[in-house]
C-alpha cells in the first residue's frame, strides 16, 4: 500500500524547535518530489514547502523561509522539516504529501497529518 | 506569486443536486490546476488533475473544466459523502498556491 506517515508534532513553546518526519512506503520515495503543507485549526491548506527528488533543489514560502529547512534521506524513505524560531501563527497540522508522476504537478498522495501546537 | 479565489467560500445543496463550485486565478495558468476534497479531520484528497482529468478512483460525477484563469468543479448528483471543503490548487508556477476553501453542506 502506498503511504505516508507523519511524526514528530507535539506542544513546543514560541521560539522552539520541532522536527518533523514523513515515513514513505509502498512507493520508490527516491524518484518523487515531496512537499509540505500545513492547516491552521479552522482555516485553509497553506503551502509551506519542497524538495526535489534527489534534494538538490529546494522551495520555501515566505512565510517560513530562514526558519524551516525541508531535507531528506532517499535510503531511510523519509521526508523531514526542521522549524526553528516557531511562532503562533506556525500552529498547525502539518502533511506531507508527494508529487505525482506527469508534467502536471499535483499532490496524489497524502499523510494523515501531524498537529504541531505552538504555546507558552 | 499567483492568487486563487474560489467562489462561493460556502455552499448548501441537497443529495441529488448538481453542484458548481468556481476557481479563478489572478493571472494565466493554463491548464494547471487541481481539485482536492477534503472531510473533516482528514488529509486532502485528490480529485481532479490538469483542470479536467479525473484522478484514479474518483467517482465520474466528479468533472472539471477551464483553462486560463477560470475554472470549474462540478458535482452531477450529490451523494451524500461528497459533502466536504473542496480546494482547487495552481500548479503552473511555484508556489503552487490553494484557493480558500468552498465548504459544501447539506441542506
Amino acid at each position: 500500500e502506498v503511504q505516508l506517515v507523519e511524526s514528530g508534532g507535539g506542544l513546543v513553546q514560541p521560539g522552539g524547535s520541532l522536527r518533523l518526519s514523513c515515513a514513505a512506503s509502498g512507493f520508490t520515495f527516491s524518484s518523487y518530489a515531496m512537499h509540505w503543507v500545513r492547516q491552521a485549526p479552522g482555516k485553509g491548506l497553506e503551502y509551506v514547502s519542497a524538495i526535489s527528488s534527489n534534494g538538490g533543489s529546494t522551495y520555501y514560502a515566505n512565510s517560513v523561509k530562514g526558519r524551516f529547512t525541508i531535507s531528506r534521506d532517499n535510503s531511510k524513505n523519509t521526508l523531514y522539516l526542521q522549524m526553528g524560531s516557531l511562532r503562533a501563527e506556525d500552529m498547525a497540522v502539518y502533511y506531507c504529501a508527494r508529487e505525482g508522476d506527469g508534467d502536471y504537478v499535483a499532490f496524489d498522495i497524502w499523510g494523515q497529518g501531524t498537529m504541531v501546537t505552538v504555546s507558552s | 506569486d499567483i492568487q486563487m479565489t474560489q467562489s462561493p467560500s460556502s455552499l448548501s445543496a441537497s443529495v441529488g443536486d448538481r453542484v458548481t463550485i468556481t476557481c479563478r486565478a489572478s493571472q494565466s495558468i493554463s491548464s494547471y490546476l487541481n481539485w482536492y476534497q477534503q472531510k473533516p479531520g482528514k488529509a486532502p484528497k485528490l480529485l481532479i488533475y490538469a483542470a479536467s482529468s479525473l484522478q484514479s478512483g474518483v467517482p465520474s460525477r466528479f468533472s472539471g473544466s477551464g483553462s486560463g484563469t477560470d475554472f470549474t468543479l462540478t458535482i452531477s448528483s450529490l451523494q451524500p459523502e461528497d459533502f466536504a471543503t473542496y480546494y482547487c490548487q495552481q500548479s503552473y508556477s511555484t508556489p503552487p498556491a490553494f484557493g480558500q476553501g468552498t465548504k459544501l453542506e447539506i441542506k
